[in-house]
């Protein structure tokens, strides 16, 4: 089954606790990105890959790192996560010009 | 002008009704456009592509403008499982993929 994957689907963890967010597609897509969803502002891209090693930031990369080693991974880390971090976080994945697939969601909330 | 602009809603209608939105994209290089629903606290899910000839997809009919910039979704018959976000999406040049924040249907019995 076409699916994008992530994990954990919830975390609760502290100021400053480093963590990572899985990602992992099995469509062969070249283009992988992170989204943030808070209530009224919408999906906001945080940072993106068009392939292997190439990434680039979106509109809110702040606080964030990404890694792009093999095709199908795209991990999300926040080195050193601050309340504001809290979110719904979507990881997705397409290509070029087409349909976009989207990843369950991460239900994250920093203390 | 915002990329991309929909009405946030919420639309109230009741079961039966026809509804529909617009959705304006200021980037006229855009190249290909999409419509996704939403279910609270879940991921987007497409809905229907949208062509410039248009498409149709049993009650649901999404048409292209390019003249005017702007996309449209139709609903017939609305049923309550319909309610949701429905999000405009394009994607413009150098690929770039593009939401616009969403409209809010809430259809009542």
């Amino acid at each position: 089954e076409a699916q994008v994957t992530q994990n954990p689907r919830y975390l609760i963890t502290v100021t400053g606790k480093k963590l990572t967010v899985t990602c992992s597609q099995n469509m062969n897509h070249e283009y992988m990105s992170w989204y943030r969803q808070d209530p009224g502002l919408g999906l906001r891209q945080i940072y993106y890959s068009m392939n292997v090693e190439v990434t680039d930031k979106g509109d809110v990369p702040e606080g964030y790192k990404v890694s792009r080693k093999e095709k199908r991974n795209f991990p999300l880390i926040l080195e050193s996560p601050s309340p504001n971090q809290t979110s719904l976080y979507f990881c997705a994945s397409r290509n070029s010009g087409d349909t976009q697939y989207f990843g369950p969601g991460t239900r994250l909330t920093v203390l | 002008r915002k990329e991309v602009e929909q009405d946030p809603g919420p639309f109230n209608v009741p079961e039966g009704a026809t509804v529909a939105f617009n959705c304006t994209y200021s980037n006229s290089a855009s190249q290909s456009f999409f419509w996704y629903r939403q279910d609270c606290r879940k991921e987007p899910k497409l809905l229907m592509s949208v062509y410039s000839s248009g498409n149709e997809d049993g009650r649901f009919t999404a048409q292209l403008n390019r003249a005017s910039q702007y996309i449209s979704l139709l609903i017939r018959d609305s049923k309550l499982s319909d309610s949701a976000t429905y999000l405009c999406v394009v994607i413009g040049g150098y690929s770039t993929l593009t939401f616009g924040k969403g409209t809010m249907l809430l259809v009542s019995p």
